[in-house]
């Protein structure tokens, strides 16, 4: 069985600042791809950025990069330069050979100007 | 066309009565997916078709029954619903089912059960 933890609940940023939003997750699959989505109020689910398991490089995709610890079996997403639109749900995602998303608890995301 | 589309946006439906909920994409994907996401909740997945097939049902109650008329449209039919039944439904398309597609979700419909 696949799963993912969030363990932070809600997040403050000052604007400009960088922030890093933990994801840890547990699946016995020996390929994976890992997930990060950003949810406004809206609703709309937002593609941030992709891992797959084999990939050597953290992912990166402009403002926003995964630093992927396999062994420690986390991924966490950093935001850098937090802008007041980046105010949203984030949710950490994976996948396995089922190519059944699941999603952990989300963290929630303010940025203070 | 890089879109998932639902349609209604916002729907609210009676205890008795029967509606459906659409979402088309025209991306020639051949996987696509159902999810119910409560308020300050994850999303959680409810079906799977692959290839027009239903290949997952994750224990959904029958008060929910969903349909794959062709590789772009997929429906979900609501009938008999509770109130604890009212959320966002999401729907999501990728190429596959497997490790290495990305997914693309649509806005949701945003049900209310009264």
């Amino acid at each position: 069985a696949q799963k993912i933890t969030q363990t932070q609940p809600g997040m403050f940023v000052q604007e400009k600042e960088a922030v890093t939003l933990d994801c840890t997750y547990d699946t016995s699959d020996p390929s994976y791809g890992l997930f990060w989505y950003k949810q406004p109020s809206s609703g709309e689910m937002i593609f941030l950025i992709y891992q797959g398991s084999y990939d050597q490089q953290n992912a990166t995709e402009g403002r926003y990069s995964l630093n992927f610890q396999k062994a420690r079996k986390s991924a966490n997403l950093v935001i850098s330069a937090s802008q007041l639109g980046d105010s949203a749900m984030y949710f950490c995602a994976m996948n396995g050979n089922t190519g059944k998303l699941i999603f952990g608890q989300g963290t929630t995301l303010q940025v203070k100007p | 066309d890089t879109e998932v589309t639902q349609t209604p946006k916002h729907l609210v439906m009676g205890m008795t009565n029967k509606k459906s909920l659409k979402c088309e994409q025209h991306m020639g994907h051949r996987a696509m997916y159902w999810y119910k996401q409560k308020a300050k909740k994850p999303p959680e997945l409810m079906f799977v078709y692959s290839y027009e097939k239903l290949s997952i049902n994750e224990s959904v109650p029958s008060r929910f029954s969903p349909e794959c008329p062709n590789s772009s449209l997929l429906n979900l039919h609501l009938h008999a619903l509770q109130p604890e039944d009212s959320a966002l439904y999401l729907c999501a398309s990728s190429q596959g089912q497997g490790v290495d597609y990305g997914y693309t979700f649509g806005s949701g419909t945003r049900l209310t059960v009264v």
